[in-house]
């Protein structure tokens, strides 16, 4: 089993339309973070959460909602999806107590608005 | 503004090639930079770097921090078409900003046989 699992993989919904996009993690770690990554832009935070309690904004939190259910889990919403939401939506984990070492990624879920 | 810009956004070479990625960026408080190599889905961890002038190795990948003028290298030599791929920059600022990185656009490498 993946140590970050996304669900559902693929994803094609309507404008308009309540979705949402779940990770688990079973590293323990307890930091996770929501990046949306686009072409030729890279992977841009949306939101992280330190601990079960701490939820922040990233740099495009527009038009997105969290939840951190647990430690292992940590869900995005998108409250009325839009075409331009539309991109490869990855959940990735890192731990305080190994330092900045990198993040695990999840296997990523790809969303289309139509 | 841009914190995080690579260079070139995309090359191709032939295998058995030598290439050179370039990572610049512009933080306040850096605390590391990081590459990572993306194939088909989730980005995989290849190097941290925190200080100056260390290279680090693996096989025949090897990166370098320059941390005066800003900016690392990621060097890729005798290429393989297993080599394809997007490989991504990280900067994590320290302070307030640990353990939260920021990405560059990637550069794409594609390997020919």
């Amino acid at each position: 089993d993946a140590d970050v699992t996304q669900t559902p993989r693929n994803r094609i919904t309507k404008t308009g339309k309540r979705i949402m996009l779940e990770c688990s993690q079973t590293k323990g770690h307890d930091r996770m973070y929501w990046y949306r990554q686009d072409p030729g832009l890279g992977l841009r935070l949306i939101y992280y959460s330190f601990d079960v309690k701490d939820i922040n904004k990233g740099e495009i939190s527009d038009g997105y909602s969290v939840s951190r259910q647990a430690q292992a889990k940590f869900s995005l919403s998108l409250e009325s999806a839009i075409p331009n939401q539309t991109a490869l939506y990855f959940c990735a984990t890192s731990d305080t107590a190994s330092g900045s070492y990198g993040y695990t990624f999840g296997s990523g879920t790809r969303l289309t608005v139509v | 503004e841009d914190k995080v810009v690579q260079s070139p956004l995309s090359l191709v070479v032939h295998e058995g090639d030598t290439v050179t990625l370039n990572c610049s960026y512009e933080v306040t408080n850096f605390r590391s930079l990081l590459w990572y190599k993306q194939e088909k889905k989730a980005p995989t961890f290849l190097f941290m770097l925190t200080s100056s002038g260390i290279e680090k190795k693996s096989g025949r990948l090897s990166s370098i921090l320059d941390k005066k003028e800003l900016f690392s290298i990621l060097n890729i030599t005798a290429t393989q078409t297993g080599d394809s791929a997007i490989y991504l920059c990280a900067v994590e600022e320290g302070a307030d900003s640990w353990g939260k990185f920021q990405f560059g656009a990637g550069t794409q490498v594609v390997v020919t046989p």
